[in-house]
């Protein structure tokens, strides 16, 4: 069974501060590594991908891939009450059936004004 | 914007009803799925269409049943549904080729 696996949270975090997302994943074929945000009654929507081994920058998140530890994480720098969602992690199957994506349970953040 | 829309937004069937879904993406995309959230659970992945070609049935019950007439369109017709099955149903598409999916809105489903 492939997994992908993060905390459920809340992660709570004052506003200005660096918010950190973590995710574990099962299957060490996995080349394809997403971040979705999901605000409550919303649908996802994709805020980062990544591919390769070390960190990727898109305005105030970075995205951390390490495919020895089977590990991807999402930084939020001076975090905003409107990065209040849960985060979703996402990462590629590949077997016999195709490819999808597997998706984690989510981490619920909370920013405080 | 994502490109991707679904009707209705929300809808309340009893279990006797027959209903369908529908999903449109307008990315050029040919590759489309339907997704099943529930509270506190994953996003599960029911049904994979490829160039109109399912590809892919995570063992979803009968009552389910998809259809895509092209790389446009997407349906979900529902029949006998039981109360479990109430949930928030996520259609997505993606280019053939790449791994990076895009949602619609989502139907907020009550069965009652």
């Amino acid at each position: 069974q492939k997994e992908v696996e993060q905390n459920s949270g809340p992660l709570s975090v004052p506003e200005g501060a660096i918010a950190s997302l973590n995710c574990t994943y099962s299957d060490r074929v996995s080349q394809s590594f997403f971040w979705y945000r999901q605000y409550s009654g919303k649908s996802p929507e994709l805020i980062m991908s990544i591919y390769s081994n070390g960190d990727k920058e898109d305005g105030r998140f970075t995205a951390q891939l390490n495919k020895a530890s089977q590990y991807v994480s999402l930084l939020i720098r001076d975090s905003q009450p409107s990065d209040s969602a849960t985060y979703l992690c996402a990462v590629n199957r590949v077997d016999q059936a195709g490819t999808a994506l597997i998706f984690g349970k989510g981490t619920t953040l909370s920013v405080s004004s | 914007e994502t490109g991707v829309t679904q009707t209705p937004r929300h809808l309340v069937m009893g279990m006797t009803n027959k209903k369908s879904l529908k999903c449109e993406q307008h990315l050029g995309h040919n590759a489309m799925y339907w997704y099943k959230q529930s509270a506190k659970k994953p996003l599960e992945l029911m049904f994979v269409y490829n160039f109109k070609e399912q590809t892919e049935n995570n063992s979803v019950p009968s009552r389910f049943s998809p259809e895509c007439p092209n790389s446009s369109h997407l349906f979900l017709h529902l029949h006998t549904l039981q109360p479990e099955d109430s949930a928030l149903y996520l259609c997505a598409s993606s280019r053939q080729g790449s791994d990076t999916q895009y949602f619609g809105p989502g139907t907020r489903l009550t069965v009652l």
